[in-house]
């Protein structure tokens, strides 16, 4: 098993440009997660997902927006990107348990994407 | 005010030597509380979950103290592979598994 890997790695982007980043688990998971980190501060969560087709908005969700079409698959865009959004993304997947509110496994956490927007 | 907050370090330890350290929460209502640890440049990993008796995995003790809304973790016999940042993470209860993260504490371990 792969477990989640991220994909690109490394992005650099000049302010306005759009991207998306791509998450993927082969643990067939249901929350899935997408969480930014900067220098100084802890991990903040941007969006979440606790099935296929949901999505909800985390701590940090303003300049983003995801979509969860399959499972396995946790997209997160960026539609104009701002200087402000260069940041370590990191995206997780835990087991979870659909329509339970109280979860709490381990999150596996897959590589990073580091993005640069100039 | 952060929800969780822990001393950012970086603790200097010598190679055998213990080390232990703190995390603050502000929140009442949180149920769970783990330690990840997150090497330079790499995604986080869960170290260890915390329990209320306190628990002990080889050389990492973790304790919790509700009364005073902290947790601690304890390294005995330091190693240098113990080198990382640790941070500290809970969570509340209704939250579809959504944690809190520290900013992390470093603990550089030398020879």
């Amino acid at each position: 098993n792969a477990g989640v890997t991220q994909t690109p790695k490394f992005r650099v982007l000049k302010t306005g440009q759009s991207m998306t980043l791509l998450c993927a688990q082969d643990m067939n998971h249901e929350y899935m997660y997408w969480y930014r980190q900067d220098p100084g501060m802890g991990l903040r969560l941007i969006h979440y997902s606790v099935g296929e087709g949901t999505t909800a908005k985390g701590e940090v969700p303003d300049g983003y927006n995801v979509s969860r079409l399959k499972k396995q698959n946790f997209l997160l865009g960026l539609e104009s990107a701002a200087p402000s959004q260069t940041s370590v993304y990191f995206c997780a997947s835990t087991p979870g348990q659909a329509n339970r509110r109280s979860s709490y496994n381990e999150q596996f956490f897959g590589p990073g994407t580091r993005l640069t927007v100039l | 005010r952060k929800e969780v907050e822990q001393d950012p370090g970086p603790f200097n330890v010598p190679e055998g030597a213990t080390v232990a350290f703190n995390c603050t929460y502000s929140n009442s209502a949180s149920q769970s509380f783990f330690w990840y640890r997150q090497d330079c440049r790499k995604e986080p990993k869960l170290l260890m979950s915390v329990y209320s008796s306190g628990n002990e995995d080889g050389r990492f003790t973790a304790q919790l103290n509700r009364a005073s809304q902290y947790i601690s973790l304890l390294i005995r016999d330091s190693k240098l592979s113990d080198s990382a940042t640790y941070l500290c993470v809970v969570a509340t209860t209704d939250s579809w598994g959504k944690l809190q993260f520290g900013a992390g504490t470093q603990v550089v371990v030398t020879p």
